[in-house]
């Protein structure tokens, strides 16, 4: 069965504070694909990241990084010197072989405080 | 970048109308489309996938007949829903796979909001 698992609903920091955001995936898949994505209060998806199952590589982009680790099946966000803007609602999502099906994970609510 | 639009943005209706949402890929051939439904403080679910000139497939537990899926051309897919009533008030995402794009590439919609009075 194809999962993702966003176990923190809410998560609520100080501007300027670094924030993890834990993503867990499960799929029989060897070939899938992990996205991030940010949806502000104004509803619209904003593509963050993709990252390949073949591609462990941890990515870096401005104040946004990534660690892939397929041991654990997990792809974590960290958001460093987090700002006001941030806050918004972060999915993880999974895309695997059958139809290009994309599974959301069931979204992490980040509530960043000036 | 790939653009997918999504009209209306929000509508508002009564109970018992139907309300059709259109999905566009604006400046590619979408081969695979997919509708998504958001309540609020929820994630998403899709509800069915479309491909161009066949019928929809429609997860489990969404109703076909009242979920009307429509993918006529390369560029543009619809959703219609017949007889909304208030549980139907939603947010209704689509997006767009790319003919010749990457391995699940998909590109979002901006959402429609229905509201049903």
């Amino acid at each position: 069965a194809q999962k993702v698992t966003q176990a923190q609903t809410e998560i609520s920091v100080v501007e300027k504070e670094d924030v993890t955001l834990d993503c867990v995936y499960e799929t029989r898949d060897t070939t899938y694909y992990l996205f991030w994505y940010k949806q502000p209060p104004s509803g619209e998806l904003v593509f963050l990241i993709r990252r390949n199952s073949f591609d462990e590589q941890n990515e870096i982009s401005g104040r946004y990084s990534w660690n892939f680790q397929k041991s654990t099946s997990s792809f974590n966000f960290t958001i460093t010197a987090s700002q006001v803007v941030d806050s918004a609602v972060y999915f993880c999502a999974l895309g695997y072989t059958g139809g290009f099906k994309t599974i959301f994970g069931a979204g992490t609510r980040l509530f960043v405080k000036a | 970048g790939a653009v997918v639009s999504q009209h209306p943005s929000w509508v508002i209706c009564k109970s018992g109308t139907s309300v059709k949402i259109e999905c566009r890929s604006l400046d590619f051939q979408a081969t695979t489309m997919f509708w998504y439904r958001q309540f609020p403080k929820q994630s998403l679910m899709l509800m069915a996938t479309s491909n161009e000139g066949s019928k929809a497939t429609y997860e489990q537990g969404v109703e076909k007949d009242k979920f009307l899926i429509n993918h006529a051309s390369l560029t543009l897919s619809t959703l219609t829903v017949t007889s909304a009533h208030p549980e139907d008030s939603s947010f209704y995402i689509c997006s767009a796979r790319e003919l010749a794009g990457a391995y699940n590439e998909q590109f979002f919609g901006p959402g429609t909001r229905l509201t049903v009075l």
